[in-house]
Formats: C-alpha cells, sequence, structure tokens
C-alpha cells in the first residue's frame, strides 16, 4: 500500500525554467491538496481538488497550476520558476475535505537559482 | 493575524520530563482541532484530534479551550522519540486545514 506518493524528491531549477511535480495516490481519495512549507511557516494550501476535473485555488496559487484528469493523480505545474519558489512541496489525499486523516507524500525539496 | 500561531520553541526537556505547549487559533467558528507530527525533513502524520471535553492517547493529552481560543499538547514521561516539530492544525471556516508553524520539542538522554 503505497498511500501518496511524490516525484522527484529534489530538483534544482533555473529561474524561468518549467517543471511538473507529480502525485499520485492509492487509496481512491476523491479530496486531494498540494501545499508548501517555508522554514519556519506554516504549510500553505496551493491547490486542492475536490474530484476528478475539478479543482481550485489555495491561499498561494500564483504561479502554478493544477490538473485533476484522474482520481489518483494530481500534477503540480510550476511555468516559470521564481526564486520564491524555493519551498517544500507536499502533495496529500483525504476522504474527505477537512478529514483530520490526510495523508502525505513524503515531499519534493525544489531550489530555484 | 495569523490562523493558527504556535511557539515555535525549542522545548528542550530530558527523558522522562512532562513537557506542554499551547497553539492559538483566530476564528472562533473553527470546529475541529488536531495535532500533526512533523520529523526533521519529512511530512506530517495525524498524532491526534483533538474533542472538546479534552482526550488522551497514551503519553499524549490534547485540551481544547473555546473561550480563550487556544489549544494545547501536554507530553508525559518523554521519551527521545518524541523529539519532533509538533504542529497544530485548525479546521478553518471553508473547511479546509490550517497548518500552525509547528513547536520543535528535543528530548535529550
Amino acid at each position: 500500500n503505497a498511500g501518496v506518493t511524490q516525484t522527484p524528491k529534489f530538483r534544482i531549477l533555473k529561474i524561468g525554467q518549467s517543471m511538473t511535480l507529480q502525485c499520485t495516490q492509492d487509496m481512491n481519495h476523491n479530496y486531494m491538496y498540494w501545499y508548501r512549507q517555508d522554514p519556519g511557516m506554516g504549510l500553505k494550501l496551493i491547490y486542492y481538488s475536490v474530484g476528478a476535473g475539478i479543482t481550485d485555488k489555495g491561499e498561494v496559487p500564483n504561479g502554478y497550476n493544477v490538473s485533476r484528469s484522474t482520481t489518483e493523480d494530481f500534477p503540480l505545474r510550476l511555468e516559470l520558476a521564481a526564486p520564491s519558489q524555493t519551498s517544500v512541496y507536499f502533495c496529500a489525499s483525504s476522504y474527505s475535505e477537512g478529514a483530520p486523516g490526510y495523508t502525505f507524500g513524503s515531499g519534493t525539496r525544489l531550489t530555484v537559482v | 493575524r495569523k490562523e493558527v500561531e504556535q511557539d515555535p520553541g525549542p522545548f528542550n526537556v530530558p527523558e522522562g520530563a512532562t513537557v506542554a505547549f499551547n497553539c492559538t487559533y483566530s476564528n472562533s467558528a473553527s470546529q475541529s482541532f488536531f495535532w500533526y507530527r512533523q520529523d526533521c525533513r519529512k511530512e506530517p502524520k495525524l498524532l491526534m484530534s483533538v474533542y472538546s471535553s479534552g482526550n488522551e492517547d497514551g503519553r499524549f493529552t490534547a485540551q481544547l479551550n473555546r473561550a480563550s481560543q487556544y489549544i494545547s499538547l501536554l507530553i508525559r514521561d518523554s521519551k527521545l522519540s518524541d523529539s519532533a516539530t509538533y504542529l497544530c492544525v485548525v479546521n478553518s471556516p471553508d473547511y479546509k486545514l490550517s497548518f500552525g508553524a509547528g513547536t520543535t520539542v528535543t528530548v535529550r538522554a
């Protein structure tokens, strides 16, 4: 039982490059989330999805895009990387919105230089 | 004002000690409260939910004070393995979870 799988674990990008952070879950959860965590700060919600084909902005969506073509996958796209996007990105899923037991992936550490 | 605020610590305690810390939340309409644990460079994991009457899970006790809008976590008989960052999590009015920045606890031998 893999849970939530994120790839890659680490990445260094140059300013202006683009990339996709992958997230896959095998628990048949409808709800999926992307968070970023900066040092000394709480997790900030970037985007979320309540089911295949439905996505919505969170607290800090600027500079990111998402899609949800299947229940399992929720990729996060950075189009024009900026130093401000240097962070640790966590994908999470849950069986319902606000459920206590969010399952998180192991994270992607992204550095933009 | 942040939705969820925590004392970042660190709280350095010897094994066997009791350590307690609080978290305040800004929205009085919040309904659900949780403590998550995050080990260094790892993902957060649910430690326990916090119920209105307070609740225990082994050596961990959580309390909720709605009047003063804070929740607390107490760890008894601390173990080395309790060293981690503890995240206070509150269900915001739109039913999404708001995370505090965390309180770091270090248990020394």
